[in-house]
């Protein structure tokens, strides 16, 4: 099986900052990983896929790129309704297993 | 627009079996399979399975392997997932969500498990 590692596992930001969260896969996965936002007590919503395609709607200051098997996250500018909970996933090779997840608090 | 809109909380007793359903509708439904995943409380995402609801065929996680099932009804545009041999671990909210990647989430689904 796959394993995602996600890291920071939490994170404390101001708004306007620029965050990076980092996934790793523990084998190739050939860009099929996707990222999503959760808000407490809320279904995820999808952002990013192919490692960096941004969802339609999504605002423009996510971005998602690849360096082999390390995957960012890149948030620039963060808004208040940015601060939530975030995972990724490879879609590459069952099972299809996720990040423990990222908490993006406010400082 | 496109919605996936799931079935109500549901109790169980440990050892029962739990049906939650999908309805999508917006899209044509054959054409997208539909994923489950599972969210355990104050935990991550964990990935059920997926059915193709185009011919059925269905992918289950090895940890739900002979205890889940999948299914869809094309005539309702509407999935299913049923857990079976419940446990109190199997608490958490479930949700569906459109394939592949994921692009929909379902609303969740919480199944509580208690005795």
């Amino acid at each position: 099986d796959i394993q995602m590692t996600q890291s920071p596992s939490s994170l404390s930001a101001s708004v306007g900052d620029r965050i990076t969260i980092t996934c790793r896969a523990s084998q190739g996965i050939n860009n099929y990983l996707a990222w999503f936002q959760q808000k407490p007590g809320e279904a995820p919503t999808s952002l990013i896929y192919r490692a960096s395609t941004l969802r339609s709607g999504v605002p423009s200051r996510f971005s998602g790129s690849a360096s082999g098997t390390d995957f960012t996250l890149t948030i620039t500018s963060l808004q208040p309704e940015d601060f939530a909970t975030y995972y990724c996933q490879q879609y590459h090779s069952y099972p299809y297993s996720f990040g423990q997840g990222t908490k993006l608090e406010i400082k | 627009q496109i919605h996936l809109v799931q079935s109500g909380a549901e109790v169980k007793k440990p050892g029962a079996s739990v049906k939650v359903s999908c309805k999508a509708s917006g899209y044509i439904f054959p054409n997208y399979g539909i994923t489950w995943v599972r969210q355990a409380p104050g935990q991550g995402l964990e990935w059920m399975g997926w059915i193709s609801a185009y011919n059925g065929k269905t992918t289950y996680a090895q940890n739900f392997q002979g205890r889940v099932t999948m299914s869809t009804d094309t005539s309702t545009s509407t999935a299913y997932m049923e857990l079976g041999s419940l446990r109190s671990d199997d608490t958490a909210v479930y949700y569906c969500a459109r394939v592949w990647p994921i692009d929909y989430w379902g609303q969740g689904t919480v199944v509580t498990v208690s005795s």
